[in-house]
């Protein structure tokens, strides 16, 4: 089947441009999580779901960084007034219930380049 | 694709040999450790995990070993193959609801 899709999988932006970053987890899936992953790292987790409730966003770097899911499904990572250092590659995750913490099952990713 | 393998460890070996992957953890409270793979411009892929109450997990080529006293955690992979090359991470969570803390990475160079 389908797995977790993420749109576009590339973004230049130019410093002080707004972004917004699709997530589509797969169909079902209760929980979605976004992480930055900066060159030669390990994944940074960003903040979590659980359906349309956004139960944890304490990774968000900055209150430049804001993410939804309203419907429960569908989720944005939207980053405000890019900056140098927000470049990094945004993954999204999924898994299927609100407690399946370890197996999650990721998207391919963005790749965000600020200018 | 992307390459999240810059100034990482890298472990090469043959095909058909047995790989060894290490990770050094901190938090002794984690309740669980976990193995991703991630391959080049894909997000990482869930290999195995083990519960902080287990010394030995094995799954299908892979045996997770966690040791407590030294906090120290390892992958092996039996009879690697080609296709297996990646970069690998260890990662741990508390218990109940809790975020992944992802370590850093080893590249695994596979030579056929």
């Amino acid at each position: 089947g389908a797995g977790v899709s993420q749109s576009p999988r590339y973004k230049v932006a130019k410093r002080g441009q707004d972004v917004a970053l699709r997530c589509d987890p797969i169909s079902g899936h209760v929980s979605l999580f976004w992480y930055q992953q900066a060159l030669g790292q390990g994944p940074e987790f960003l903040t979590y779901f659980q359906n349309e409730a956004q139960l944890d966003k304490s990774g968000l770097p900055s209150d430049r960084f804001f993410a939804e899911r309203p419907e429960g499904s569908v989720s944005t990572l939207k980053i405000q007034r890019t900056q140098q250092e927000d470049s990094a590659v945004y993954l999204c995750a999924s898994s299927p219930g609100g407690q399946s913490y370890n197996e999650q099952f990721f998207g391919p990713g963005t790749r965000l380049t600020v200018l | 694709g992307e390459s999240v393998g810059l100034h990482l460890p890298t472990l090469s070996v043959q095909e058909g040999d047995n790989s060894i992957i290490n990770c050094a953890y901190s938090n002794s409270a984690s309740d669980y450790f976990i193995w991703y793979k991630q391959e080049s411009g894909k997000g990482p892929q869930f290999i195995i995990d083990i519960r902080s109450n287990m010394d030995k997990r094995q799954g299908q080529r892979v045996t997770v070993l966690l040791n407590k006293t030294v906090k120290h955690l390892s992958l092996q992979i039996a009879a690697t193959q080609p296709g297996d090359s990646a970069v690998y991470f260890c990662a741990e969570r508390g218990k109940g609801y809790s975020t992944l803390t992802f370590g850093k990475g080893t590249m695994l160079l596979v030579s056929p």
